[in-house]
């Protein structure tokens, strides 16, 4: 398809982890990005994984990456309040950036 | 180091009335993003400067929509005319160049009635 792919909402428990999937569209894409966005502010750069890895790590983040199904996820170990937001997942294809639509992850105290 | 800064922040106008939009990129980001993201979708671009020269622009109305960046370092979007479905946030990002990070300002919250 010509689009990136991600379920819509998440909801998890604060403490526990939280794991965000991802579909893109292109096995060229060259990077691929996670941004998180709060209410009323644009989006942030979380992390990114460059297409010839498997696995990223960064403190609580780590993302992991299929290449052969397209497959991007995010995983947020030690799930905090302050990490409700919406999750956008990204990639890019040449000097463009394309965007799926955002998993809003909800953290219940 | 400033980030990168818009304004309005919030516009109310009616339909078939005209909106501008002011952009500020962070100082020596060569390439900057419109943005137009409408509520539960992601951000679509609708048109990206390297400098002041335009690199793609292929999903920007044109019939409505036009954008500028003089001198390569601001930039405005604007509409005229305006119609309800133009009702979005619309977000401009900077980046050392387009295969850097891309940094994003607040946003222009924008309701056509």
């Amino acid at each position: 398809g010509e689009d990136v792919e991600q379920s819509l909402f998440l909801s998890v428990r604060e403490g526990d982890s939280s794991v965000i999937n991802c579909t893109y569209t292109d096995s060229s894409s060259t990077y691929l990005y996670w941004y998180k966005q709060e209410p009323g502010a644009g989006l942030q750069l979380l992390t990114y994984i460059f297409s010839n890895m498997d696995m990223k790590q960064d403190q609580r983040l780590t993302v992991l990456l299929n290449k052969k199904d397209k497959h991007l996820s995010l995983r947020i170990a030690d799930t905090q309040t302050g990490d409700s937001a919406i999750y956008f997942c990204a990639e890019r294809k040449g000097f463009k950036t394309i965007f799926g639509a955002g998993t809003r992850l909800f953290v219940k105290a | 180091e400033a980030g990168v800064a818009q304004s309005p922040r919030y516009k109310i106008i009616e339909k078939r009335q005209s909106v501008a939009f002011w952009c500020n990129p962070i100082s020596g980001h060569a390439t900057l993003y419109w943005y137009q993201q409408i509520l539960g979708q992601g951000p679509k671009l609708l048109i990206q400067f390297q400098n002041n020269g335009v690199v793609d622009d292929s999903q920007l109305p044109k019939d409505r929509f036009s954008a500028e960046r003089l001198k390569g370092v601001d930039s405005t979007l604007k509409i005229q005319p305006a119609k309800l479905e133009d009702s979005a946030v619309y977000l401009c990002a900077s980046s050392l160049d387009y295969r850097y990070e891309q940094f994003f300002g607040p946003g222009t919250r924008l309701t056509v009635l």
